[in-house]
């Protein structure tokens, strides 16, 4: 089974900042990279699919990027309702999804 | 638009069953994947399984932690997925969500869920 290790698990930055979050393979997963946002009650909405495709109707402040293993989702600006719980998952081989990151507004 | 609505969760005692439905709509649903994912509270999500579509005859896969006590089916004359849950866990116990595949480009549409609780 492929393994998913996201980091960090809590991230504080205040509007305006440039956010990275990262999640690691634990073996070659080539593109097949998602990153989805939830915000809390609502089901997780996709934000960029196969590591760098940014999916209809998202921001072009969210954007990923990596290949192998090692893949980053990059928020340029933060805005205030970027404040959610971001998730990777990984569809190279079966599905897994990374732990979370949970972003706050310093 | 797509819409896809769950219902069926509720209460449950550990050994029981419990079946899921999730009605589509906006959407030619035989074309598509359709799949089971569930979220414990507080924690990530996790992949149920799946089942193909129909020029891919309608097969499922599944998670191997899930495998052998939950079965996935669909009816493409009502457009309705479901899932069937047996021999329950507390464990178990999570939102469930059903979603369209996306043919490798991610879940763009999820329902809004539906809550089991495996409890006594």
């Amino acid at each position: 089974d492929i393994q998913m290790t996201q980091s960090p698990s809590f991230l504080s930055a205040s509007v305006g900042d440039r956010v990275t979050i990262n999640c690691k393979a634990s073996q070659n997963i080539n593109k097949y990279l998602d990153w989805y946002q939830q915000k809390l009650g609502e089901a997780p909405k996709l934000l960029i699919y196969n590591t760098n495709s940014l999916h209809t109707g998202i921001p072009s402040r969210f954007s990923g990027s990596g290949s192998g293993t090692d893949f980053t989702l990059t928020i340029s600006s933060l805005q205030p309702e970027d404040v959610a719980t971001y998730f990777c998952l990984q569809h190279n081989s079966g599905y897994t999804f990374g732990a979370g990151t949970k972003l706050e507004l310093k | 638009e797509v819409k896809l609505l769950e219902s069926g969760g509720g209460l449950v005692q550990p050994g029981g069953s419990m079946r899921l439905s999730c009605a589509a709509s906006g959407f030619t649903f035989t074309d598509f994947y359709m799949y089971w994912i569930r979220q414990p509270a507080g924690k990530a999500p996790e992949w149920l399984g799946f089942i193909r579509n129909k020029a891919n005859g309608y097969t499922t896969e599944y998670n191997p932690s899930v495998k052998g006590r939950f079965t996935i089916s669909r009816d493409n004359t009502q457009n309705m997925l479901y899932l069937q849950m047996n021999t329950l866990r507390a464990e178990d116990t999570a939102t469930y969500y059903c979603a369209r595949g996306g043919h490798r480009r991610g879940f763009a549409y999820w329902g809004q869920g539906t809550l089991v609780t495996v409890s006594s």
